[in-house]
């Protein structure tokens, strides 16, 4: 596609429910991240992409979150049994490659409440 | 680990006036610095980027950064700021000796600009 997406753009949820967000990144690009950012923060990283493999989950909070790329494009990042501290803008990027001079292009995010 | 400091959490400036945005990193060698920008509504938007040589750098609309290794800054600046500079703004720092190109932001700085 012509920019990254991501979809749904606003989630509000019920604590302990589970959620589903997804990011469709640029379609020749072969690496992708995860972001989290808190109101008033930074993003915060979370994991990364190189098309299927996950070679970094370091960033993710918990084990309640995961992310698949199942096929070298759309990602998914899932929140199991959400909690309050959650809520937060999830944004997706995507690269060409994994190198830094590969610029990151940031999608719109995905704005998350949890009540 | 790396870090980013942007001591200057909210800034006001007059519609031409000149701007300098703050931005201090921790990093252990030769960082990968970046600004991004981020309007209400839309993703980050990268400004400019830092890797190594000429320490001045320029980038879109009109901004510029400079690296200064001794004071391990790299400050964001604009001759004459327009309306349309009103954002929120980031400085990233890139870690390179892990794998992938994880970016590191500060807590970035709210730009209002007067009429």
């Amino acid at each position: 596609g012509a920019g990254v997406s991501q979809s749904p753009r606003y989630k509000v949820t019920k604590r302990g429910q589970d959620v589903t967000l997804r990011c469709d990144p640029i379609s020749s690009h072969a690496t992708l991240y995860w972001y989290q950012q808190a109101l008033g923060q930074g993003p915060e990283f979370l994991t990364y992409f190189n098309y299927e493999a996950q070679p970094d989950k370091s960033g993710l909070p918990s084990d309640r979150f995961s992310a698949e790329r199942p096929e070298g494009s759309i990602s998914t990042l899932t929140i199991q049994r959400t909690e309050q501290r959650d809520s937060a803008m999830y944004r997706c990027a995507s690269s060409q490659g994994t190198s830094p001079y590969n610029e990151q292009f940031f999608g719109p995010g995905t704005r998350l409440t949890v009540l | 680990a790396q870090s980013v400091t942007q001591p200057d959490i909210h800034i006001t400036v007059s519609e031409g006036a000149s701007l300098e945005l703050r931005c201090n990193y921790s990093y252990g060698a030769t960082p990968y610095l970046f600004w991004y920008v981020q309007s209400p509504g839309q993703g980050l938007q990268l400004l400019l980027k830092y890797f190594s040589g000429d320490t001045l750098v320029q980038g879109i609309k009109g901004f510029e950064a400079e690296f200064k290794r001794s004071q391990s800054s790299f400050n964001l600046r604009k001759p004459s700021v327009h309306w349309s500079d009103a954002a929120e703004y980031f400085c990233a720092v890139g870690a390179v000796e892990t794998s992938g190109s994880r970016l590191t932001f500060g807590e970035g700085t709210q730009l209002t600009v007067n009429p």
